[in-house]
């Protein structure tokens, strides 16, 4: 299988800041990573798709880039809404894995 | 708009069969550029990909859970079920089902999950 490792696995951070999560896979994935975001007691929402494509009617201050192996996360400045738990998933080869999860509180 | 909602019992013994059922609204189950998914999270945890099935009832599984897993689709409910065999306090969790959509462009294809459940937790014991 392979494996998806996020960093860090928690952060503090306040409203405003520019916030980086990496994601790296266990193997070249080219660009087959998907982000979500997940706030407690909910259900995952897609974020990215294909390491860079921005689902629709998610905020532009979202972004992610990435290929081959290493994959980021950026949200361009944190608003209260972003506090939330955010994985990554790669969806090149059976079985679909996610990264562990990094979570992003308030500081 | 899609809507997912799934259903099932929120205690299974150990050794027994957990089974769930996805009810797919605002849409029709029979859609050639869908899978319908399962994805679980036990408590306080990551995410796993159990398996996908399209309406035809072609299927991708997880081989970490292949050999206790059975999955189906009833397009004349709508539905999509799976059944987990001989579960264990391992398979704990809250439960998702979600469409995985694929995004073609030229000879490449993506796949991510959409239309998320709201999930529901099954508990292992006795």
């Amino acid at each position: 299988d392979i494996q998806m490792t996020q960093s860090p696995s928690s952060l503090s951070a306040s409203v405003g800041d520019r916030v980086t999560i990496t994601c790296r896979a266990s193997q070249n994935i080219i660009n087959y990573v998907n982000w979500y975001q997940q706030k407690p007691r909910k259900a995952p929402k897609l974020l990215i798709y294909a390491a860079s494509n921005l689902q629709s009617g998610v905020p532009s201050r979202f972004s992610g880039s990435g290929s081959g192996t290493d994959f980021s996360l950026t949200i361009s400045s944190l608003q209260p809404e972003d506090f939330a738990t955010y994985f990554c998933q790669q969806s090149h080869t059976v079985p679909w894995t996610f990264g562990q999860g990094t979570k992003v509180e308030i500081k | 708009q899609l809507q997912l909602q799934e259903s099932g019992p929120g205690l299974v013994k150990p050794s027994e069969t957990l089974p769930l059922t996805c009810t797919v609204s605002g849409g029709s189950i029979r859609n050639d550029s869908f899978y319908w998914g399962w994805i679980r999270q036990p408590p306080g945890k990551g995410l796993e990909w159990i398996g996908s099935i399209d309406y035809s009832g072609n299927t991708n599984n997880n081989p970490s859970l292949k050999s206790r897993l059975n999955m189906f689709v009833d397009t004349s409910k709508n539905q999509f079920s799976l059944k987990l065999k001989s579960v264990t306090g391992a398979d704990t969790a809250v439960y998702y089902c979600a469409v995985r959509i694929s995004v073609i462009r030229g000879l490449r294809q993506w796949y991510y999950f959409d239309y998320w459940s709201q999930g529901t937790l099954v508990t292992v014991s006795s």
